[in-house]
Formats: structure tokens, sequence, C-alpha cells
């Protein structure tokens, strides 16, 4: 089956440092997608993305936010300068119409 | 606004009997809902789907129920087994494309 591919696993960092989250989503898949679960509650929607723009975002992604698809292949999230809540595990998703929206396996982040 | 909830928060089963995992949304508009099962520390696996024209769809050991009437969505794992241990959330989609909207999460709990 295809997968979507997160790296790195794990990330700390320190307060105020910028991060950069990075995935490799399905080939031939158009959408994508990045959520977050802090530990122990639901997950959540942050941004989705289509045709080389946001196509919505939530009320969580704010300017700290930004999301890239530099090369065609790569679709990374960036946080400018991290805050403690922003530690949780965060999931890269991507989408094709007919097909299933698969996840990737996340990347745990920790904000110390 | 729109929300997806699950009833109850834990559910333990003995192995070999059926489960029964429910969730009710809130947005009549939602055109399609998915099942994901959640093992600790990775990503959301996709179990089944099911569109909004559908009121019930079968897969291996599991079957989705959707009564848009009460909006009430169910998953039925059949002869649970202590592999089925896990989170389950419903997430309900409102167009194509669009995002996911999680649930709150079942733990599932097999009993040998």
């Amino acid at each position: 089956e295809p997968e979507v591919t997160q790296t790195p696993s794990h990330q700390v960092t320190q307060m105020g440092q910028e991060v950069i989250l990075r995935c490799v989503p399905i080939s031939n898949h158009l959408y994508f997608y990045w959520y977050r679960q802090i530990l122990g509650q639901k997950v959540e929607f942050l941004v989705s993305f289509y045709n080389n723009e946001i196509s919505e975002k939530s009320e969580i992604f704010d300017d700290q936010f930004s999301v890239e698809r530099p090369d065609g292949s790569n679709f990374t999230l960036k946080i400018r300068s991290t805050k403690l809540e922003d530690s949780a595990m965060y999931f890269c998703a991507s989408y094709r119409e007919g097909e299933k929206l698969f996840f990737g396996s996340g990347t745990q982040l920790s904000v110390l | 606004g729109e929300s997806v909830g699950l009833h109850l928060p834990t559910l333990s089963v003995q192995e070999g009997d059926n489960s029964i995992i429910n969730c009710a949304y809130s947005n009549s508009a939602s055109d399609y809902f998915i099942w994901y099962k959640q093992e600790s520390g990775k990503g959301p696996q996709f179990i089944i789907d099911i569109r909004s024209n559908m009121d019930k769809r079968q897969g291996q050991r599991v079957t989705v129920l959707l009564n848009k009437t009460v909006k009430h969505l169910s998953l039925q794992i059949a002869a649970t087994q202590p592999g089925d241990s896990a989170v389950y959330f419903c997430a309900e989609r409102g167009y194509q494309g669009g995002k996911l909207i999680f649930g709150q999460g079942t733990e599932l709990s097999v009993k040998p």
C-alpha cells in the first residue's frame, strides 16, 4: 500500500525556535493536509493545500505557521517561533479523488 | 458549530465478541464519513468509509452504519481480536477534498 512519509519522527526544540516538519505525500495525490494531535486528545485540522495554495485553514493555523510545497514532492509545515502549546503529534495526509485519505506516521514535536 | 463526538470514551470487550463503537455528528451537510484506528504512537489508519447516500457498508469483519435521520454513525467489529485494541475515531467531511473533522475517540480494549 502507498505511504505518506514524515520526517523526523521526533523533534525537540526550545521555545521561540523555528521548526520545519517534512512530509512526502503519495506521488499522484493532489490534496495535502496537516493535522495535529495533542496527547490524549482528538486529531485537529490545521491546513489543507491544493493547486499550490492553501485551500482552508483552522484558527490554530495563525501567522506563526506556514506550509510549502517546494519541489513537487515534499510538503512542509513551518512553525516560526514555537510555543510550549505547540507540543503535539503532527500528521501529514494526502488525498486524490476516488481514493482514501492516507496519513503519515507523524512527527512528535516537543517544545521545551 | 460543527462537531463530531463519540458516545463512550472507553469500551472493553471479550475476545471473540462483537464490538460496537458509536459516533454522533452535527453537520447534516457532510458527504463522507470514515472510521480510523489509531495505535499508540502511530498515525490514523483507515478502516472503512461510507458516503452519505448509503446507510450501510461492510468490509472484512467491520461494518459501518449511517443513520442520517439522527446523525449517527457506528462501527461494528465482528469477532473482536486482541489486535483490534486501539483508539477508534470517526471523522466527517463536508465536501470532496475538504478537511476532516474528527471525534474524540473511543479506546477499545479486548480482553483475552
